[in-house]
Parts: C-alpha cells; structure tokens; sequence
C-alpha cells in the first residue's frame, strides 16, 4: 500500500520567505509527527497531532513555525519568514495509534539562501 | 526518555553476521527498546522493538541483556542494502510517542 508521502522533496528559500510543507500520511493512522534532521544529526521531535488535535508542539523552535492537521489526515508545516538555520530535512511520520511503530516519509529538504 | 550509547561507526563484510550494540543502562522498568534504521536519502524505518525478550523478525534479531542495561541488534547477513545509519531508542510505555534519536551507528557494508 501507501506509505508516507511528503512534499515538495526540495525546497530552496530566499531568506526571509514563508514556505508550507506538506505530509501524506497512511490512510487511518491517528497519529502524525514531525521531525527535522540537520545534516549529520539524528532526527529531533517537532510536534505530534493525534488525529486533528495538537497534543504537543514543544519542539518546534520558535514561533514562526507552525503545524496543522485540520481534518486529521494531510498535514502542513508552514515556516514564517525563513532563516538560514531552517535549512534542515523536515520528516514526517505516522503511526497507527501513539506508540505503534513510525512510518517515515521521504523527507523535505530545505535550503535558504 | 532514558539515553542510549552507540558506536559512531561500525563495519562489516556482505553476507557476514552483524552485531550492532547499544547501551542504556539508567533504562527503566516501562522502556522498550526500539530500533530504526535510515539508508541513505531516505526517512527512518522501524526495524523491531522488544522489552525484556529476545525478539526475531524478518529483518533482524534484538536480544537484550538479562539486566537490560544493554542491547544487540543483530542483522544474521550483511548485504549492501543494509548499510545505513542504526538508532536504538528507549520508548516509555507511559509517554507521548514521539521518537527520541541520538547520533546511531553508521553501519558499512563492504562487497
């Protein structure tokens, strides 16, 4: 079947651009995440959506990051006013329900300039 | 979560056995043990998970110390399509489910 699928797969920004992310995830999975992934680092927790509802958004690094999930299924991270230290791959996963395991998209990744 | 320590880097030759170790020893009673892997360009991929048995399944085996202070991910044939970066990751039962990554072993297969 379908796994998690994310888009654009690239996306390059001129500082100071809003840019909007998108995630696919497996049709019926409750709960979504989102990850970003600087360059040789492990993947770190950004916000977690059970459903349509943001449980948990502490990992997202400042206001101008931004999460939803208006129908529980496709979300978006919209990033406001992009700065050269967003520049990461942004992973998007979904599970069944909370702690079953993560299906992992392909990744966006995002350069500014 | 508890914190897990991993070699930066390990290497092995293709159809060989792989043994990839994994320490937690503040882990606690509620931690399960999770595996995930990332090929190169691509997002993560569960490999398995266990509590305090040792468990198979098609792609790997994870027996866990009688302690659970440590693990070993074991792949039983190396091929080259395994070469990827490894992440053992405590997950409480009680918790929110996001995952928690460290650095994960990078994994080299030679032919």
């Amino acid at each position: 079947g379908a796994g998690v699928s994310q888009s654009p797969r690239y996306k390059v920004a001129k500082r100071g651009q809003d840019v909007a992310l998108r995630c696919d995830p497996i049709s019926g999975h409750v709960s979504l995440f989102w990850y970003q992934q600087a360059l040789g680092q492990g993947p770190e927790f950004l916000t977690y959506f059970q459903n349509e509802a943001q449980l948990d958004k502490s990992g997202l690094p400042s206001d101008r990051f931004f999460a939803e999930r208006p129908e529980g299924s496709v979300s978006t991270l919209k990033i406001q006013r992009t700065q050269q230290e967003d520049s990461a791959v942004y992973l998007c996963a979904s599970s069944l329900t909370e702690f079953r395991e993560q299906y992992f998209g392909p990744g966006t990744r995002l350069t500014v300039t | 979560d508890a914190k897990t320590t991993q070699p930066n880097s390990m290497e092995s030759n293709e159809e060989e056995p792989v043994h990839l170790p994994c320490n937690h020893s503040t882990i606690s009673g509620t931690d399960y043990i999770h595996w995930y892997r990332q090929l190169p360009s691509q997002g993560p991929e569960y490999v398995i998970h266990g509590l305090t048995s040792n468990v198979n399944n098609r792609m790997a085996s994870l027996a866990i110390a009688e302690d659970r202070k440590s693990s070993t991910l074991i792949l039983h044939r190396a091929t080259l399509r395994d070469a990827a970066v490894y992440y053992c990751i405590l997950r409480d039962r009680g918790s929110q489910g996001n995952l928690i990554f460290g650095k994960g072993t990078k994994l080299s297969v030679k032919p």
